[in-house]
């Protein structure tokens, strides 16, 4: 079954240090996003594709990264970790017919 | 950009009744409002999405209507069960060009199903 992964689901890292999380999706879908979730938050986009080299940054997209080199997978950086991206990370991929399919979460802590 | 408000209080609904959750937005009217489920430590989960133009849908024992005049979607969930105990989001593109630019959600509320 087509399905999206994230890894790794729990990271722990420590302020300054670069982190990259993984998300891959099998449904060859080409939009492709990235979400925080806080607590007394939404969801809350940070970047997305439309497809391969294509990214575009969302409303939370300071002190983070994406590159798209193929349809699979939307890596996100942290360029310098901060206390304040301690957070859950969600990917999300659709196939633009506007409903949107979430991978497991990865929860992130930066000391 | 919407703002999106849901009832950020948990909702306690006895089982086999109906329970109705509440969407408010502001700003310019959405082309589609979507429902999603989320259960602790997963990712949300897709329920039903509808359109500008039209007043409701059901799939199921799930309704949503949606009333761009009000600004307000709700959400019902007939014959509750123990298992629609959960978290429901609220969902809306996040610029009036499509959803392809991605969604704003609300905080979600979270329902208990009381046997």
């Amino acid at each position: 079954d087509a399905e999206i992964t994230q890894s790794p689901r729990h990271k722990i890292t420590e302020t300054g240090r670069q982190v990259t999380l993984a998300c891959h999706q099998t449904w060859n879908h080409n939009n492709m996003f990235w979400y925080r979730q806080d607590l007394g938050h939404g969801l809350r986009l940070i970047h997305y594709s439309y497809g391969v080299q294509d990214t575009n940054k969302g409303e939370v997209s300071d002190g983070y990264s994406v590159s798209r080199s193929n349809t699979e997978d939307l890596p996100l950086t942290l360029e310098s970790a901060a206390s304040s991206q301690t957070s859950v990370y969600f990917c999300a991929s659709s196939d633009g017919t506007d409903t949107q399919y979430f991978g497991p979460g990865t929860r992130l802590t930066v000391l | 950009s919407q703002k999106i408000e849901q009832n950020s209080e948990a909702l306690n609904i006895q089982e086999g009744k109906t329970a109705t959750l509440t969407c408010n937005y502001t700003n310019y009217s959405p082309a589609y409002l979507q429902w999603y489920r989320q259960d602790p430590g997963r990712g949300p989960v897709f329920l039903l999405l509808i359109r500008e133009n039209e007043k409701e849908k059901r799939k199921e024992r799930l309704k949503v209507t949606f009333d761009t005049t009000l600004k307000q979607s709700l959400f019902h969930i007939t014959a509750s069960q123990p298992a629609d105990s959960a978290t429901y989001l609220c969902a809306l593109e996040i610029n009036s060009g499509g959803g392809a630019d991605g969604l704003t959600f609300g905080k979600g509320t979270h329902l208990i199903i009381q046997p």
